[in-house]
Protein backbone atom coordinates (compact mmCIF):
# COMPACT_ATOMS: atom_id res chain seq x y z
CA UNK A 1 0.00 0.00 0.00
CA UNK A 2 1.31 3.71 -0.52
CA UNK A 3 1.80 5.52 2.58
CA UNK A 4 0.63 8.96 3.52
CA UNK A 5 1.37 11.63 1.06
CA UNK A 6 1.53 15.19 1.85
CA UNK A 7 1.58 18.00 -1.35
CA UNK A 8 3.52 20.50 -1.43
CA UNK A 9 6.55 19.51 0.18
CA UNK A 10 7.47 22.91 0.76
CA UNK A 11 5.85 26.63 0.57
CA UNK A 12 6.63 29.80 1.13
CA UNK A 13 4.37 32.59 1.64
CA UNK A 14 4.18 36.15 2.88
CA UNK A 15 1.85 37.69 5.61
CA UNK A 16 -1.29 37.97 4.83
CA UNK A 17 -1.50 35.53 2.04
CA UNK A 18 -3.60 32.16 2.63
CA UNK A 19 -2.10 28.61 2.00
CA UNK A 20 -3.88 25.21 1.56
CA UNK A 21 -2.37 22.05 1.65
CA UNK A 22 -3.44 18.64 0.95
CA UNK A 23 -3.27 15.20 2.22
CA UNK A 24 -4.13 11.72 0.59
CA UNK A 25 -4.29 8.86 3.52
CA UNK A 26 -3.39 5.19 3.06
CA UNK A 27 -6.26 3.60 0.93
CA UNK A 28 -9.10 2.04 3.28
CA UNK A 29 -8.11 4.78 6.24
CA UNK A 30 -10.60 7.03 7.08
CA UNK A 31 -9.61 8.90 9.53
CA UNK A 32 -6.96 12.35 8.49
CA UNK A 33 -5.33 14.18 11.63
CA UNK A 34 -3.13 17.44 11.18
CA UNK A 35 -0.46 18.67 13.56
CA UNK A 36 1.87 21.49 13.47
CA UNK A 37 5.33 20.64 14.28
CA UNK A 38 7.57 23.78 15.84
CA UNK A 39 10.66 23.99 17.38
CA UNK A 40 8.90 26.22 20.43
CA UNK A 41 5.84 24.68 20.60
CA UNK A 42 6.50 21.19 19.53
CA UNK A 43 3.91 19.04 18.05
CA UNK A 44 0.53 19.81 18.05
CA UNK A 45 -3.29 18.90 17.03
CA UNK A 46 -4.72 21.12 14.72
CA UNK A 47 -7.63 18.69 13.45
CA UNK A 48 -9.05 15.19 13.03
CA UNK A 49 -11.54 14.67 10.23
CA UNK A 50 -13.54 11.28 10.04
CA UNK A 51 -15.86 10.39 6.97
CA UNK A 52 -15.52 13.89 6.27
CA UNK A 53 -16.85 15.42 9.42
CA UNK A 54 -14.65 16.83 11.71
CA UNK A 55 -14.11 14.67 14.74
CA UNK A 56 -11.37 16.38 16.56
CA UNK A 57 -10.46 19.96 17.00
CA UNK A 58 -6.98 21.62 18.68
CA UNK A 59 -6.10 24.81 20.33
CA UNK A 60 -6.32 26.86 17.11
CA UNK A 61 -7.63 30.09 15.85
CA UNK A 62 -9.93 30.12 13.41
CA UNK A 63 -7.63 30.94 10.82
CA UNK A 64 -6.96 26.85 10.55
CA UNK A 65 -9.42 25.09 8.74
CA UNK A 66 -10.03 22.01 7.23
CA UNK A 67 -12.09 19.54 5.34
CA UNK A 68 -12.09 16.27 4.22
CA UNK A 69 -13.79 14.79 0.76
CA UNK A 70 -15.69 11.77 0.45
CA UNK A 71 -12.41 9.77 -0.87
CA UNK A 72 -10.89 10.70 2.43
CA UNK A 73 -8.77 13.13 1.22
CA UNK A 74 -8.29 15.96 3.60
CA UNK A 75 -7.14 19.69 2.60
CA UNK A 76 -6.32 22.23 5.26
CA UNK A 77 -6.27 26.03 5.25
CA UNK A 78 -4.41 28.93 6.87
CA UNK A 79 -5.78 32.40 6.19
CA UNK A 80 -4.25 35.33 6.85
CA UNK A 81 -0.96 33.55 7.65
CA UNK A 82 1.14 35.46 10.42
CA UNK A 83 4.96 34.74 10.93
CA UNK A 84 4.34 32.06 13.80
CA UNK A 85 2.56 29.94 10.91
CA UNK A 86 5.87 28.95 9.77
CA UNK A 87 6.07 25.11 10.81
CA UNK A 88 5.83 21.49 9.37
CA UNK A 89 2.47 20.59 8.94
CA UNK A 90 1.98 16.81 9.49
CA UNK A 91 -1.12 14.35 7.88
CA UNK A 92 -1.55 11.16 10.18
CA UNK A 93 -4.36 8.26 8.78
CA UNK A 94 -5.66 6.01 10.07
CA UNK A 95 -8.39 3.15 9.86
CA UNK A 96 -12.15 3.80 10.74
CA UNK A 97 -11.77 2.03 14.06
CA UNK A 98 -13.08 3.98 17.23
CA UNK A 99 -10.80 4.88 19.77
CA UNK A 100 -7.19 6.15 19.95
CA UNK A 101 -6.12 2.28 19.84
CA UNK A 102 -5.62 3.25 16.64
CA UNK A 103 -1.84 3.86 14.74
CA UNK A 104 -1.73 6.75 12.99
CA UNK A 105 0.82 6.85 9.44
CA UNK A 106 2.46 9.63 9.09
CA UNK A 107 3.17 11.96 5.94
CA UNK A 108 6.54 13.44 4.66
CA UNK A 109 4.91 16.63 6.15
CA UNK A 110 4.77 20.58 4.41
CA UNK A 111 7.25 22.65 5.44
CA UNK A 112 5.43 26.02 5.14
CA UNK A 113 7.43 29.09 5.67
CA UNK A 114 6.05 32.91 5.88
CA UNK A 115 8.05 36.03 5.29
CA UNK B 1 -6.44 17.99 30.19
CA UNK B 2 -3.96 15.21 29.66
CA UNK B 3 -0.14 15.93 29.19
CA UNK B 4 2.98 14.43 28.16
CA UNK B 5 6.20 14.91 29.57
CA UNK B 6 9.91 14.13 28.46
CA UNK B 7 12.37 15.01 30.50
CA UNK B 8 15.37 14.57 28.70
CA UNK B 9 15.68 16.91 26.24
CA UNK B 10 19.23 15.12 24.73
CA UNK B 11 20.45 11.70 25.59
CA UNK B 12 23.52 10.07 23.91
CA UNK B 13 24.78 6.20 23.92
CA UNK B 14 27.30 4.12 22.53
CA UNK B 15 26.94 1.85 19.17
CA UNK B 16 25.86 -1.72 20.43
CA UNK B 17 24.97 -0.03 23.91
CA UNK B 18 21.26 0.10 26.02
CA UNK B 19 19.04 3.39 26.55
CA UNK B 20 16.10 4.23 28.20
CA UNK B 21 14.33 7.32 27.54
CA UNK B 22 11.94 8.27 29.77
CA UNK B 23 8.06 9.78 29.53
CA UNK B 24 5.67 10.55 31.98
CA UNK B 25 2.14 11.33 31.54
CA UNK B 26 -1.18 12.49 33.72
CA UNK B 27 -4.44 11.66 32.32
CA UNK B 28 -7.93 11.18 34.45
CA UNK B 29 -8.73 8.53 31.71
CA UNK B 30 -8.66 4.59 32.53
CA UNK B 31 -8.52 3.64 28.75
CA UNK B 32 -5.85 4.60 26.44
CA UNK B 33 -2.93 4.04 24.69
CA UNK B 34 0.57 5.26 24.54
CA UNK B 35 3.04 5.19 21.83
CA UNK B 36 6.90 6.09 21.15
CA UNK B 37 7.39 7.49 17.67
CA UNK B 38 10.89 8.55 15.96
CA UNK B 39 11.58 10.64 13.67
CA UNK B 40 14.76 11.13 12.05
CA UNK B 41 16.07 13.93 9.63
CA UNK B 42 13.95 13.64 7.22
CA UNK B 43 11.16 14.52 9.57
CA UNK B 44 8.92 10.77 8.54
CA UNK B 45 7.34 10.13 12.13
CA UNK B 46 8.23 6.73 12.39
CA UNK B 47 5.82 4.58 14.84
CA UNK B 48 8.10 2.16 17.08
CA UNK B 49 5.95 0.74 19.80
CA UNK B 50 2.44 0.69 21.22
CA UNK B 51 1.29 0.24 24.51
CA UNK B 52 -2.74 -0.05 25.41
CA UNK B 53 -3.23 0.77 29.05
CA UNK B 54 -5.08 -2.35 29.49
CA UNK B 55 -2.59 -4.50 28.85
CA UNK B 56 -0.20 -5.16 32.09
CA UNK B 57 2.46 -6.64 29.86
CA UNK B 58 5.07 -4.68 28.48
CA UNK B 59 5.09 -4.69 24.53
CA UNK B 60 8.22 -5.07 23.12
CA UNK B 61 9.19 -4.93 19.16
CA UNK B 62 12.76 -6.90 18.51
CA UNK B 63 15.37 -4.28 20.32
CA UNK B 64 12.47 -2.12 21.39
CA UNK B 65 10.76 -2.24 24.72
CA UNK B 66 8.86 0.01 26.90
CA UNK B 67 8.28 0.18 30.71
CA UNK B 68 4.65 0.44 31.52
CA UNK B 69 4.05 1.64 34.45
CA UNK B 70 0.32 2.22 34.76
CA UNK B 71 -0.11 3.65 38.52
CA UNK B 72 2.87 5.87 38.31
CA UNK B 73 1.87 7.07 34.91
CA UNK B 74 5.19 6.57 33.50
CA UNK B 75 6.21 4.80 29.79
CA UNK B 76 9.51 4.63 29.10
CA UNK B 77 11.59 3.55 26.20
CA UNK B 78 14.32 0.89 26.27
CA UNK B 79 16.64 0.57 23.03
CA UNK B 80 19.02 -2.46 23.76
CA UNK B 81 21.91 -2.75 21.25
CA UNK B 82 21.65 0.49 19.89
CA UNK B 83 22.76 0.91 16.06
CA UNK B 84 23.98 3.78 13.98
CA UNK B 85 20.27 3.95 12.57
CA UNK B 86 18.35 4.31 15.56
CA UNK B 87 19.70 8.52 16.30
CA UNK B 88 17.19 10.37 15.71
CA UNK B 89 14.37 12.54 17.83
CA UNK B 90 11.73 10.18 19.77
CA UNK B 91 8.45 11.36 20.89
CA UNK B 92 6.38 9.84 22.99
CA UNK B 93 2.20 10.25 22.47
CA UNK B 94 -1.01 9.38 24.62
CA UNK B 95 -4.11 8.47 22.41
CA UNK B 96 -7.43 8.69 24.68
CA UNK B 97 -9.61 5.86 23.96
CA UNK B 98 -12.33 8.04 22.73
CA UNK B 99 -10.61 10.31 21.16
CA UNK B 100 -10.70 9.05 18.02
CA UNK B 101 -7.12 10.41 15.78
CA UNK B 102 -5.42 12.99 18.17
CA UNK B 103 -2.69 11.73 19.71
CA UNK B 104 -0.84 14.60 22.79
CA UNK B 105 2.83 14.38 21.81
CA UNK B 106 5.63 14.63 24.72
CA UNK B 107 8.33 17.42 23.84
CA UNK B 108 10.52 14.77 22.29
CA UNK B 109 14.27 13.25 23.40
CA UNK B 110 17.19 13.87 21.04
CA UNK B 111 19.26 10.67 20.83
CA UNK B 112 22.90 10.29 19.07
CA UNK B 113 24.56 7.42 18.91
CA UNK B 114 27.88 7.24 19.17
CA UNK B 115 30.37 4.73 16.94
Amino acid sequence: KAGVTQTPRYLIKTRGQQVTLSCSPISGHRSVSWYQQTPGQGLQFLFEYFSETQRNKGNFPGRFSGRQFSNSRSEMNVSTLELGDSALYLCASSSHLAGGRNEQFFGPGTRLTVL
Amino acid sequence: AQTVTQSQPEMSVQEAETVTLSCTYDTSESDYYLFWYKQPPSRQMILVIRQEAYKQQNATENRFSVNFQKAAKSFSLKISDSQLGDAAMYFCAYGGYNQGGKLIFGQGTELSVKP
